[in-house]
């Protein structure tokens, strides 16, 4: 119940093109969906997030879609850069649960 | 000025020995974690500490012994380390009520 399954592991995508990775929850009591990105070597680093009274969130080229009802949430990379190349992660909590469970990743590579 | 600065950035031990992996926040935040990060990029909580008190541990052998002397600082001291604890272990604060984390750049365990 307190999973969050990503998906999918790795993604290769042309410079230009829309990234999409896609995550599913079952815990009704996350209230709270980040993103985060890594490039090797640092730590993740909150990219975009939202909760669930909006179905979607937009900030420059990366956008959160959120489905309430599916219990699902996706990440899409507008435009996507070489410089995008890194791990992501989605991510839920819930306000006062002191934990945030984290996706398995995705490896995105984008290619010149 | 770092936000969440961990110590040291790498170490390389031998079976056996004790480690200890020092955490310190200056944004002011009221909880402070402790992932593990193995060798897929899997990103599994260990602990969280809320004002110093510990609220999560989550079934970490007890091995493990974290501690927080202030708000701003939260140790990690490992005994007799096996080689499954090879990994990436990153600190991490955040505020309660917001949801978002803020990394360190991780301390990458090595055992041999």
């Amino acid at each position: 119940q307190q999973q969050v399954k990503q998906s999918p592991q790795s993604l290769i995508v042309q410079k230009g093109g829309i990234s999409i990775i896609n995550c599913a929850y079952e815990n009704t009591a996350f209230d709270y969906f980040p993103w985060y990105q890594q490039f090797p070597g640092k730590g993740p680093a909150l990219l975009i997030a939202i909760r669930p009274d909006v179905s979607e969130k937009k900030e420059g080229r990366f956008t959160i879609s959120f489905n309430k009802s599916a219990k699902q949430f996706s990440l899409h990379i507008m435009d996507s850069q070489p410089g995008d190349s890194a791990t992501y992660f989605c991510a839920a909590s819930y306000t006062g649960g002191f934990k945030t469970i984290f996706g398995a990743g995705t490896r995105l590579f984008v290619k010149a | 000025d770092t936000a969440v600065s961990q110590t040291p950035k790498y170490l390389v031990t031998q079976m056996g020995n004790d480690k200890s992996i020092k955490c310190e926040q200056n944004l002011g935040h009221d909880t402070m974690y402790w992932y593990k990060q193995d060798s897929k990029k899997f990103l599994k909580i260990m602990f969280s500490y809320n004002n110093k008190e510990l609220i999560i541990n989550e079934t970490v052998p007890n091995r493990f012994s974290p501690k927080s002397p202030d708000k701003a600082h939260l140790n990690l001291h490992i005994n007799s380390l096996e080689l499954g604890d090879s990994a990436v272990y990153f600190c991490a604060a955040g505020q309660s009520n917001t949801g978002e984390l803020f990394f360190g750049e991780g301390s990458r365990l090595t055992v041999l």
